[in-house]
């Protein structure tokens, strides 16, 4: 599976935006970026996923590079709700495993 | 509707004993996986089934380990001569087909600690 590299932690304050970064340099042509977050004592849930435009949905926006080497989680307005660790995922779309390879994700901390 | 559940959700064990865990998914919901995560890691895959059938199970560290699905619902994993380094989170989560971009449902997880 494709790794992805993001940053341990980050900090944001209550209301403000928040882009999540995430590099997947080896990304293949078939491969759909995906993220989840896990918040604490709790699975991960599904936040949102692209192949190469980018995507919204009621949780978050998903920015993608031109060249889909990086992408970005967009919170339009970080709630104290939102504070995770959020984990950026690449899928094959040709099948094989349909397993979830988490590495460590980026620990989002909300300030009020 | 109903999510994800796992029973029980905490587990306390002495080395060397046996442990199963159960995982009730979404009904109608074909695929199955097992996941584990120690503190401070990512979900670590573990097995994976479609309907009956372990489709994968490569995550499985060694032969201690062993996940059943007979009526194509429930699962349990079974966990034989427990060690203290078995002591983690046991995630279970279920989606609807296994299409790329179908997402999976998690549970709430097992803790299991190993003394």
């Amino acid at each position: 599976d494709a790794k992805t590299t993001q940053p341990n932690s980050m900090e944001s304050n209550e209301e403000e935006p928040v882009h999540l970064p995430c590099n997947h340099s080896t990304i293949s042509g078939t491969d759909y970026i995906h993220w989840y977050r896990q918040l604490p004592s709790q699975g991960p849930e599904y936040v949102i996923h692209g192949l190469t435009s980018n995507v919204n949905n009621r949780m978050a926006s998903l920015a993608i590079a031109e060249d889909r080497k990086s992408s970005t989680l967009i919170l339009h307005r970080a709630t104290l709700r939102d504070a995770a660790v959020y984990y950026c995922i690449l899928r094959d779309s040709q099948g094989g495993s349909e397993k979830l390879v988490f590495g460590k994700g980026t620990k989002l901390t909300v300030n009020p | 509707g109903a999510g994800v559940s796992q029973t029980p959700s905490n587990k306390v064990t002495e080395k060397g004993k046996y442990v199963e865990l159960r995982c009730d998914p979404i009904s109608g919901h074909t695929a199955l996986y097992w996941y584990r995560q120690s503190l401070g890691q990512g979900p670590e895959f573990l097995i994976y089934f479609q309907g009956t059938g372990a489709a994968d199970d490569s995550g499985l560290p060694n032969d201690r380990f062993f996940a059943v699905r007979p009526e194509g619902s429930v699962s349990t994993l079974k966990i034989q001569r427990t060690e203290r380094g078995d002591s983690a989170v046991y995630l279970c989560a279920s989606s609807s087909d296994t299409s790329s971009y179908n997402e999976q449902f998690f549970g709430p997880g097992t803790r299991l600690t190993v003394l």
